[in-house]
């Protein structure tokens, strides 16, 4: 079936370091692909999204490109906040709308 | 309000309780969603309405029944279960339930049972 696989955290950098978290995944169709950011104590916001190849998501000075040929949706920002300490999750939904999570990666920003 | 709201936000049952879980969307949605969020699980979708009918059962014990009474409401019933189902639950709704509709999560009602 579908899948997401996503780099293991914690993730530790200090604040205007760059961030990077790998995403690659395994679908059988033409899946939609998002990340998903969880604050401490509160649900899943959607952070970014992309639903054809080549699509590039952003918001909040976050990035990540749909990579059909590296079946890849590597999350990037350059210049991270203390207040982007959080978990965040890729996730695909197949052709019914089914979404599936990874396994979350948490990043710790420091002052 | 706006957005998902779930409510209680915590709650500790004992094995022998009887507690129901409250979901509602003020997005004009029609598909909802349950998820169960474990320590060191990724995500579990456990059941998914659209137009308020049940279209996914993603295996889950009886012990866990969904009701959707409308488009906006959606609630979860707990009876008789396991210290193993204490976790996050996670409500979710959605314009429709497709490959391109972004869902929007609720924050959460954290579960203990003893």
């Amino acid at each position: 079936g579908d899948s997401v696989t996503q780099m293991e955290g914690p993730v530790t950098l200090s604040e205007e370091a760059c961030l990077t978290i790998n995403c690659t995944y395994t679908a059988t169709g033409y899946p939609s692909l998002f990340w998903y950011v969880q604050y401490p104590g509160e649900g899943l916001q959607l952070l970014l999204k992309a639903t054809k190849a080549d699509d590039k998501g952003s918001n909040k000075g976050f990035e990540a490109t749909y990579r059909k040929e590296t079946t890849s949706f590597h999350l990037e920002k350059g210049s991270v906040q203390v207040s982007d300490s959080a978990v965040y999750f890729c996730a695909l939904t197949d052709s019914w709308g089914k979404l599936q999570f990874g396994a979350g990666t948490q990043v710790v920003v420091t002052p | 309000e706006t957005g998902v709201t779930q409510t209680p936000r915590h709650l500790v049952m004992g094995m022998t309780n009887k507690k129901s879980l409250k979901c509602e969307q003020h997005l004009g949605h029609n598909a909802m969603y349950w998820y169960k969020q474990s320590a060191k699980k990724p995500l579990e979708l456990m059941f998914v309405y659209n137009f308020k009918e049940q279209t996914e059962n993603n295996s889950v014990p009886s012990r866990f029944s969904p009701e959707c009474p409308n488009s906006s409401h959606l609630f979860l019933h707990l009876h008789t279960l396991q210290p193993e189902d204490s976790a996050l639950y996670l409500c979710a709704s959605s314009q429709e339930w497709s490959r391109t509709d972004t869902q929007y999560f609720g924050p959460g009602t954290r579960l203990t049972v003893l």
